[in-house]
């Protein structure tokens, strides 16, 4: 168990519409990061909050966005669907930016 | 561009077999080098970091290196419950960038 809880665990939506995932980090870990994963390839970097500011981000659209808050939760957000969203959404806390992360078990969102 | 590319894609075993897998990565401003395991439909799991060239961690039967260009995850004597997906990440300034994994199968 790494501490890390994300809900919910799985999710259908329909194209268009917006979602809202959470994480839980565990506790006194300052950075929270958002990872995309499809079937078969490695997690794609969404972006990273420190201190509950972006940090960094990968080459996500501004549809993506997020949030992270002092009692270390955060949220992914994602507006108008698309299907190419359908992925494993994973979070990952660590202490500090460049220091090894831990995952949470992640969200497998459905977009029909 | 920075990017980080693992070989092989795949690798099976005999139980027993020593092998390496390979992080190639090219980045500017390397911060920090990580392998994870990833077993089906959870999170990656941390494994090492690593944070200058000729650097090294061991944990069991796994061993981790650092040059300056790629990252070597050894693997000796595995067992049956070693077959994951063994995924490398790199850490810059602003991002975090992972490779997309090697499938090890280890048979009996």
């Amino acid at each position: 168990e790494t501490g890390v809880t994300q809900s919910p665990t799985h999710l259908i939506k329909t194209r268009g519409q917006q979602v809202t995932l959470r994480c839980s980090s565990q506790s006194g870990h300052n950075t929270v990061s958002w990872y995309q994963q499809a079937l078969g390839q490695g997690p794609q970097f969404i972006f990273q909050y420190y201190r509950e500011e972006e940090n960094g981000r990968g080459n996500f659209p501004p549809r993506f966005s997020g949030l992270q808050f002092p009692n270390y939760s955060s949220e992914l957000n994602v507006n108008a669907l698309e299907l190419d969203d359908s992925a494993l959404y994973l979070c990952a806390s660590s202490p500090d930016p460049n220091t090894e992360a831990f995952f949470g078990q992640g969200t497998r969102l459905t977009v029909v | 561009e920075d990017q980080v590319t693992q070989s092989p894609e795949a690798l099976r075993l005999q139980e027993g077999e020593s092998s390496s897998l390979n992080c190639s990565y090219t980045v500017s401003g390397l911060r920090g080098l990580f392998w994870y395991r990833q077993d089906p439909g959870k999170g990656p799991e941390f494994l090492f970091t690593l944070y200058s060239a000729g650097e090294e961690k061991e944990k069991e039967r796994l061993k981790a290196t650092l040059t300056k260009k790629e990252s070597f995850l050894h693997i000796t004597a595995p067992k049956p419950e070693d077959s994951a997906t063994y995924l490398c990440a790199y850490s810059s300034a602003s991002k975090i960038i992972f490779g997309s994994g090697t499938r090890l199968s280890i048979r009996p």
